[in-house]
C-alpha cells in the first residue's frame, strides 16, 4: 500500500474551516484515500474515503486531486469535539480484508 | 456507540497472569481485528481474523494468543506478559467485499506491573 505523508500537528479556530492535508504520490490507480479520526483515549472513528472523484458526507468532505498525488480532508466548520489525531490512509479494496496500517497522523487542535 | 464493545476497559494484571480481553459486535460482521496502541506510537495491527479463520499474524509474541470462536465475538488471551506490553488495546470490525470501512470499540487499557 501506498505511503502518506501528512503534517504532525495542525489548529484552527471553532467556527473556521479545518483544511488537512495528505500527500500520498505513489498511489497506485485501485487504491483508495480513507481517513479515521481518533479522539483522546477512544477507538479510531472512519470519517470518509473516495478513489478519484470529491466526496462529501455528514462528517467532511474529501478532495482529491487530478493526479490522486495527494488529497485535502475539510471539516467546514470545527469545533471543540473535532480535536483529535486525523489519519490518513491509502489502501487497495482487493484485499478481502481491510487491515489498515495507521501513520503517525496530524494533530488538530480546535482553538476556542 | 460504534456497535463494537470491548470489555474489561481497564486491566492491571501482574507478569505472572493470565487474563482475557474480550470484543464483541452485533454488525452482521465477518472480519474482526485486533490492533494494539502504546503510548505516543501509531495503531499496531495484531492479528486478522477473516470468516473466523486468523489470515494474518504481525510477528506478535506467543504471550498474545487471540481466538475467535464465531463472527460476533474476538478474544485476546493474555499470559506472562511484560511491562512494555502496556498499552490500549483495539478491537475492530468490518464486512469483507463492503466499503472499507473499519468499526473500533472503545479499547482495553492494559497495564501489567
Amino acid at each position: 500500500d501506498a505511503k502518506t505523508t501528512q503534517p504532525p500537528s495542525m489548529d484552527c479556530a471553532e467556527g473556521r474551516a479545518a483544511n488537512l492535508p495528505c500527500n500520498h504520490s505513489t498511489i497506485s490507480g485501485n487504491e483508495y484515500v480513507y481517513w479515521y479520526r481518533q479522539i483522546h483515549s477512544q477507538g479510531p472513528q472512519y470519517i470518509i474515503h473516495g478513489l478519484k472523484n470529491n466526496e462529501t458526507n455528514e462528517m467532511a468532505s474529501l478532495i482529491i486531486t487530478e493526479d490522486r498525488k495527494s488529497s485535502t480532508l475539510i471539516l467546514p466548520h470545527a469545533t471543540l469535539r473535532d480535536t483529535a489525531v486525523y489519519y490518513c490512509i491509502v489502501k487497495s479494496k482487493v484485499d478481502s480484508s481491510y487491515k489498515l496500517i495507521f501513520g503517525s497522523g496530524t494533530r488538530l487542535l480546535v482553538r476556542p | 456507540e460504534t456497535g463494537v464493545t470491548q470489555t474489561p476497559r481497564h486491566l492491571v494484571m501482574g507478569m505472572t497472569n493470565k487474563k482475557s480481553l474480550k470484543c464483541e459486535q452485533h454488525l452482521g460482521h465477518n472480519a474482526m481485528y485486533w490492533y494494539k496502541q502504546s503510548a505516543k506510537k501509531p495503531l499496531e495491527l495484531m492479528f486478522v481474523y477473516s470468516l473466523e479463520e486468523r489470515v494474518e499474524n504481525n510477528s506478535v509474541p506467543s504471550r498474545f494468543s487471540p481466538e475467535c470462536p464465531n463472527s460476533s465475538h474476538l478474544f485476546l488471551h493474555l499470559h506472562t506478559l511484560q511491562p512494555e506490553d502496556s498499552a490500549l488495546y483495539l478491537c475492530a470490525s468490518s464486512l469483507l467485499g463492503g466499503a472499507g470501512e473499519l468499526f473500533f470499540g472503545e479499547g482495553s487499557r492494559l497495564t501489567v506491573l
